[in-house]
């Protein structure tokens, strides 16, 4: 089946520490996303990649980190240095940027600080 | 920053009712689509509309457009139980891409049996 699969669904972290969220799609997709939900609210971009090597902030990118080495991957790093890192964060995909594209979500990762 | 807000914050209905939510936005925008979340889950495409289009349907889904208000409305019509979860709305303002849309908070819909 194509789509994005994001891994973990449900990690908990203690405080202080580093964790990865994993996304990886099939979809032959070239920009990807990472989005984080708090609950009963919308989405707010963190950070997305047009292309291979490239990335960009998005409207919360402090605290985190990303990678884009490959096509089809595109690992969070919730660093130590977000303050509230609890929530639910989606990957996506598009084929492109191009105006219009559609976005593409996986199923989300729920992060837990304890 | 967040763009499009939706209202009602949330919405109970009768199975067999039709449900409307709204979705404003303050910018000007090249298009506007509408999302789907179940609980806990991912979002789901639904339907995009162009700033030059002014309704589109789409199965019992019916969106319209008004860019001189700086609104949009989704209509779903003889809704089903299954038509519950939250719906939002994505904006890409006008003159970028789809790297820039943002979301709004959503309208969460309750389809009673």
């Amino acid at each position: 089946d194509g789509g994005i699969t994001q891994s973990p669904k449900y990690l908990f972290r203690k405080e202080g520490q580093n964790v990865t969220l994993s996304c990886e799609q099939n979809l032959n997709h070239d920009a990807m996303y990472w989005y984080r939900q708090d609950p009963g609210q919308g989405l707010r971009l963190i950070y997305y990649s047009q292309i291979v090597n490239d990335f960009q902030k998005g409207d919360i990118a402090e605290g985190y980190s990303v990678s884009r080495e490959k096509k089809e991957s595109f690992p969070l790093t919730v660093t130590s240095a977000q303050k509230n890192p609890t929530a639910f964060y989606l990957c996506a995909s598009s084929p492109g940027t191009r105006s219009g594209n559609t976005i593409f979500f996986g199923e989300g990762s729920w992060l837990n600080v304890v | 920053s967040q763009q499009g807000e939706e209202d009602p914050q949330a919405l109970s209905i009768q199975e067999g009712e039709n449900a409307t939510m709204n979705c404003s936005y303050k910018t000007s925008i090249n298009n506007l689509q509408w999302y789907r979340q179940n609980s806990g889950r991912g979002l789901v495409h639904l339907i995009l509309i162009r700033s030059n289009e002014r309704e589109k349907h789409s199965g019992r889904l019916r969106v319209t457009l008004d860019t001189s208000k700086k609104s949009s409305s989704l209509l779903i019509t003889a809704s089903r139980a299954a038509d519950t979860a939250s719906y939002f709305c994505a904006t890409e303002p006008y003159n970028t891409n789809a790297g820039k849309s943002t979301f709004g908070d959503g309208t969460t819909l309750t389809v009673k049996p």
